[in-house]
């Protein structure tokens, strides 16, 4: 069975510096990958998406992640962060067999101070 | 293209009463889910749609919940009766038929049980 887990719960940067979210994942088949933003009292929206093609992908927002199959990592990255980065985000992982099965990590808060 | 959207957005019972929710889906997404997610926690799904057929509901607290997806497009979502601890945000989501297919997320419905 698959599962996601968020290393952080919670990551504080300062304004214009870079950020990382560390997502680990276990999956019995070649996975698919997401990363997904929450803001307060809005649902989640897709920021990238890793389908088996390019390792290096990258999202809206300049957002970028890269896929590492040897460490089952899919850390979620960005060189400078801005105060509208402040919001939850969840790495999700589906397996390949027609991909019903969302499997979700328990999330991780982004403060971004001034 | 249109999102998901829900309605209402904020619904405030007293605790044995009856809610329902609403969602319609992307156009021509098959797939449709229910989240519920308590604050500070990532979504849990409650049922998920292949078009009107139910994939899998094996976490919806079928005592109290039901749902339905009438003609494969919109659904509604019912508690009845209510209680404290179904406090939450309840998330529909849709996706296209295939792999790889990302979820798209409604805004969510915020439930205060008093």
């Amino acid at each position: 069975a698959q599962s996601v887990t968020q290393l952080d719960s919670h990551v504080s940067v300062s304004e214009g510096t870079p950020v990382l979210l560390r997502c680990n994942y276990s999956s019995s088949y070649s996975p698919s990958l997401f990363w997904y933003v929450q803001h307060p009292n809005k649902g989640l929206q897709l920021l990238l998406k890793y389908t088996s093609a390019a390792t290096l992908v990258k999202g809206i927002n300049g957002f970028e992640a890269e896929f590492k199959k040897s460490e089952t990592s899919f850390h979620l990255t960005k060189p400078s962060a801005h105060m509208s980065d402040a919001a939850e985000y969840f790495c999700v992982v589906i397996e390949d067999n027609y991909g019903q099965n969302f499997v979700f990590g328990p999330g991780t808060r982004l403060s971004v101070l001034p | 293209e249109a999102g998901v959207a829900q309605s209402p957005r904020y619904k405030i019972i007293e605790k044995r009463q009856s809610v329902a929710f609403w969602c319609n889906p992307i156009s021509g997404h098959a797939t449709l889910y229910w989240y519920q997610q308590i604050l500070g926690q990532g979504p849990k799904l409650l049922i998920q749609f292949q078009n009107n057929g139910v994939v899998d509901d094996s976490q919806l607290p079928k005592d109290r919940f039901s749902a339905e997806r009438l003609k494969g497009v919109d659904s509604t979502l019912k508690i009845q009766p209510a209680k404290l601890e179904d406090s939450a945000v309840y998330l529909c989501a849709s996706r296209k038929q295939g792999s790889h297919q990302p979820q798209h997320f409604g805004d969510g419905t915020r439930l205060s049980i008093l």
